[in-house]
C-alpha cells in the first residue's frame, strides 16, 4: 500500500522569505500523481499544485514549485516572497495513474505559519 | 462554477440521532469522493463514486454509515445511529474522471458534532 510521510508538523517563515516543505512517499508503481494541498482556517481544501510522475520538470504555479525526485521518492513543497495569506496547513497527497483506484492517499500535514 | 456544494456546514445532533450530510458535486465531474477529517487520523477516505457507482468503501468505518449517489448531481452520507467519535469535518470533494491529472474539488466541508 501506498503512503505518504510529511515529517514537519510545524513551519514558521518570515514574510517575503522563502520556505520549502518537506514531502515523502512509498509506492511501487512507476506512473502517479502527487499534490500539494492547502487548507487555511476555513478548512477548505484547496489544490495547489500538482506533479505526473512521468515528467522530469518540477511543477511550478506562480510562487508555488516543487522538487520531485523520483528516485528518492521525494516532493518538496518550496513557496518563495511568502505571504500572510499562505499561513495554513499544506498536505501532500499521492494517487495511483489508472486502475480502479481513484482516491488520494494524504499525508498527516505541516501546518504553516508566517510571520509579518 | 460553484464548485463542489456540501450541507449542512455545521451540525450538531446528540448520540443515537441520525445524520444526513449532502453533497452536490461540480456539474461534469464524474467521481465523487467522501472524506473524514479528524486530529487523531487526519484525512481519511471513507467512499468513493465513479458514474454514481461505489468503486470502493473499505474506508467506511462501520455499518452505521452509509453513502449513496442517486444521480449524478447528488450525494448523501447518512450516519445511523451517531456517536460521539464520529465527531469531524465531512469533505466531499469531485473530479472529471478517476484518471483525472487536476486533483480534485474539495467542498467546504461538514463539520459534525455529536454530544
Amino acid at each position: 500500500a501506498q503512503t505518504v510521510t510529511q515529517s514537519q508538523p510545524e513551519m514558521s517563515v518570515q514574510e517575503a522569505e522563502t520556505v520549502t516543505l518537506s514531502c515523502t512517499y512509498d509506492t511501487s508503481e512507476s506512473d502517479y500523481y502527487l499534490f500539494w494541498y492547502k487548507q487555511p482556517p476555513s478548512r477548505q481544501m484547496i489544490l495547489v499544485i500538482r506533479q505526473e510522475a512521468y515528467k522530469q520538470q518540477n511543477a511550478t504555479e506562480n510562487r508555488f514549485s516543487v522538487n520531485f525526485q523520483k528516485a528518492a521518492k521525494s516532493f518538496s513543497l518550496k513557496i518563495s516572497d511568502s505571504q500572510l495569506g499562505d499561513a495554513a496547513m499544506y498536505f501532500c497527497a499521492y494517487r495511483n495513474y489508472g486502475g480502479s483506484q481513484g482516491n488520494l492517499i494524504f499525508g498527516k500535514g505541516t501546518k504553516l505559519s508566517v510571520k509579518p | 462554477d460553484a464548485g463542489v456544494i456540501q450541507s449542512p456546514r455545521h451540525e450538531v445532533t446528540e448520540m443515537g440521532q441520525e445524520v444526513t450530510l449532502r453533497c452536490k458535486p461540480i456539474s461534469g465531474h464524474n467521481s465523487l469522493f467522501w472524506y473524514r477529517q479528524t486530529m487523531m487520523r487526519g484525512l481519511e477516505l471513507l467512499i468513493y463514486f465513479n458514474n454514481n457507482v461505489p468503486i470502493d468503501d473499505s474506508g467506511m468505518p462501520e455499518d452505521r454509515f452509509s453513502a449513496k449517489m442517486p444521480n449524478a448531481s447528488f450525494s448523501t452520507l447518512k450516519i445511523q445511529p451517531s456517536e460521539p467519535r464520529d465527531s469531524a469535518v465531512y469533505f466531499c470533494a469531485s473530479s472529471p474522471s478517476r484518471r483525472a491529472t487536476i486533483g480534485q474539488f474539495f467542498g467546504p466541508g461538514t463539520r459534525l458534532t455529536v454530544l
